[in-house]
């Protein structure tokens, strides 16, 4: 059983367009970040949300926590060809006194020039 | 500043072989994490070390184990190889892991396939 799902698995869409990705839990995290892994790299961090309700934006991507801390979602607005790649969230709990991130299977985005 | 850095970056074994991957932080940071990827299961996290002592221990059989030594450096072993354990292995650098805003910084991973 994967602790936090993501949907859609697989995107794929035409440059310019708007997409949502969402990451869903039945736990409360202490926090929830997204990453983006281009293939042969390792992930990126994009951006790490804390305080449920919270909203971020980075450019063209805006990030928000649930208010119960259990979900999140990514917006991408104009989606451009370098948004490519797999975006994952994470989610973090606090065992033993470190944060030790928990990891969704990821959405593969394609965005056609 | 250096990112971290993995060896190797590819691997073939043979099932019933051991492998030993090799993983060196960030400068100055302590706590290192080791995670597998697959397509089916995503990235999973394995252990986590901290200052030569392994913190956190994932879901995993007792053929996965790992070390830190004292310059952080970090090593994760795999023994008596299986075809499921064909996966990228990451691992990821951060300064500490004491807050639930720490950023991990990963390597690009070794791309371990057993045949």
């Amino acid at each position: 059983t994967q602790l936090l799902e993501q949907s859609p698995q697989f995107l794929s869409i035409q440059e310019g367009e708007n997409l949502t990705v969402y990451c869903n839990s039945s736990s409360v995290f202490s926090s929830l970040q997204w990453y983006r892994q281009e293939p042969g790299e390792g992930p990126v961090l994009l951006v790490t949300v804390v305080t449920g309700g919270e909203v971020k934006k980075l450019k063209r991507l805006t990030f928000q926590f649930g208010d119960a801390r259990k979900d999140s979602s990514l917006h991408i607005t104009a989606a451009q060809p370098g948004d490519t790649g797999l975006y994952l969230c994470a989610g973090a709990k606090n065992p033993g006194g470190s944060y030790i991130p928990t990891f969704g299977r990821g959405t593969s985005l394609i965005v056609h020039p | 500043k250096a990112g971290v850095t993995q060896t190797p970056r590819y691997l073939i074994k043979t099932r019933g072989q051991q492998v030993t991957l090799s993983c060196s932080p960030i400068s100055g940071h302590r706590s290192v994490s080791w995670y597998q990827q697959t397509p089916g299961q995503g990235l999973q996290f394995l252990f986590e070390y901290f200052s030569e002592t392994q913190r956190n221990k994932g879901n995993f059989p007792g053929r996965f184990s790992g070390r830190q030594f004292s310059n952080s450096r970090s090593e994760m072993n795999v023994s008596t190889l299986e075809l499921g354990d064909s996966a990228l292995y990451l691992c990821a650098s951060s300064p500490n892991s004491g807050r639930p805003d720490t950023e991990a910084f990963f390597g690009q991973g070794t791309r371990l396939t057993v045949v």
